[in-house]
């Protein structure tokens, strides 16, 4: 079964707009990982939060994590037409499996 | 370095035959991982190999799946009797360890069974 799910499911914008990507889960976790897949084939690493971290910056990513609210969020800054691609969150708890959520599809359009 | 590759790109078979999906982890990495994403939708876990440990099968969905490690090589997916439904990508993931959670992933087999 799925442990998080993304909001929104799809979001369009213009480039040079920023994204963000919301993901709530229902357990406690160790970590929560955002992953991006280009046209439904492998999925390349992004961030990892840990549960004892409120905020995390990679270049244009910045992830917040509120485990009170058991949500994690994904902004992308100053977004660009390459970043189009599904954007996954994925969990950890005690063991060393990632249950991914359902996904964000974004679409930049030039 | 190489990264997690897999084999076949891409399967195409007829309802009622076996395949084998084959996945190759990034050398030392003792944990390895099979996922199945439908069209359209998120991951679903299916097994994890870690070490010498016994295998985490939970997420195999029927006993027509099974999979098979070597040490902490190469690992293949089968499915016996293919039915429609199994028709998906199998994406293969290696990681260093228990402590080390980043999973590197493969470009995926995407399997359609007629």
């Amino acid at each position: 079964s799925q442990q998080g799910e993304e909001d929104p499911q799809a979001l369009s914008i213009q480039e040079g707009e920023n994204a963000t990507m919301n993901c709530s889960y229902k357990t406690s976790i160790n970590n929560l990982q955002w992953y991006r897949q280009n046209s439904g084939r492998g999925l390349v690493h992004l961030i990892l939060i840990r549960s004892n971290e409120r905020e995390k910056h990679s270049g244009r990513l910045r992830v917040t994590l509120d485990t009170s609210k058991k949500s994690s969020s994904l902004l992308i800054t100053a977004s660009r037409a390459a970043d189009t691609a599904s954007y996954f969150c994925a969990t950890v708890f005690n063991t060393d499996k990632l249950i991914f959520g359902t996904g964000t599809r974004l679409q930049v359009f030039p | 370095g190489a990264g997690v590759s897999q084999s076949p790109s891409n399967k195409v078979t007829e309802k009622g035959k076996d395949v084998e999906l084959r996945c190759d982890p990034i050398s030392g990495h003792t944990a390895l991982y099979w996922y199945r994403q439908r069209l359209g939708q998120g991951l679903e876990f299916l097994i994890y190999f870690q070490g010498n440990s016994a295998p985490d099968k939970s997420g195999l969905p029927s006993d027509r799946f099974s999979a098979e490690r070597t040490g902490e090589s190469v690992s293949t997916l089968t499915i016996q009797r293919t039915q429609q439904e199994d028709s998906a990508v199998y994406l293969c993931a290696s990681s260093l360890g228990r402590f080390q959670e980043t999973q590197y992933f493969g470009p995926g087999t995407r399997l359609l069974v007629l």
